[in-house]
């Protein structure tokens, strides 16, 4: 069982550029989060999603961030027209149940805007 | 879940001497969650606590959830410098979305 899948694990983007970052849940979870982390800091919560709908996404900036999970394939962050203040490390989780159940991590995508 | 208070955010240690870490809530808490992070990695889910004063342990780590549900703590018995990493605890709110705070991040000496 494979776990979370994020593609790719390193992204650079020249200002201006578009970053679309993949992440594929664990096999049976249909519950995925992504989050961000800058360095030295905690994970920040963006946005959740359940197959093509989004839950809760209190955590996204208003402008140029955008998510989908679509009803086949990985769910997306997509992030338009990108600022070096938006590299950092993504990472997405997914959960099997509604509650408080475990998260499991990918490995991340580090987001370099030069 | 609301964030969890952890102070200090940096700890170093000897290696074999043993590390405790607490974290603070000013409010009853549901749940709580650790969760490992090495350098460079990514979160890892060590374990959840929900029974007030709830203990739990995996190998030399040691939880524990206090009787009022506001505080948690993780010891480590006699640390290794695979223990290195930051270690958050986190409450699982509604939705199961986690609220961060910044970890401490332990060092071993070696």
């Amino acid at each position: 069982n494979a776990g979370v899948m994020q593609n790719p694990r390193h992204l650079v983007r020249r200002r201006g550029q578009e970053a679309r970052l993949r992440c594929s849940p664990m096999k049976g979870h249909s519950h995925v989060y992504w989050y961000r982390q800058l360095p030295e800091e905690g994970l920040k919560f963006m946005v959740y999603l359940q197959k093509e709908n989004i839950i809760d996404e209190s955590g996204m900036p208003k402008e140029r961030f955008s998510a989908e999970f679509p009803k086949e394939g990985p769910s997306i962050l997509r992030i338009q027209q990108v600022v070096r203040g938006d590299s950092a490390a993504y990472f997405c989780a997914s959960s099997p149940a509604w509650g408080d159940s475990e998260a499991f991590f990918g490995q991340g995508t580090r987001l370099t805007v030069v | 879940g609301q964030q969890v208070m952890q102070i200090p955010q940096y700890q170093h240690v000897q290696e074999g001497e043993d590390f405790t870490t607490y974290c603070n809530s000013s409010t009853t808490l549901s749940n709580i969650q650790w969760y490992k992070q090495r350098p460079g990695g990514h979160p890892v889910f060590l374990i959840q606590l929900v029974k007030s004063g709830e203990v739990k342990k995996q190998k030399r780590l040691t939880f524990q959830f206090g009787e009022a549900k506001k505080n948690s703590s993780l010891h480590i018995t006699a640390t290794q410098t695979t223990d290195v990493g930051t270690y958050f605890c986190v409450e699982a709110g509604a939705n199961s979305k986690l609220t961060f705070g910044k970890g401490i991040t332990l060092s071993v000496r070696p």
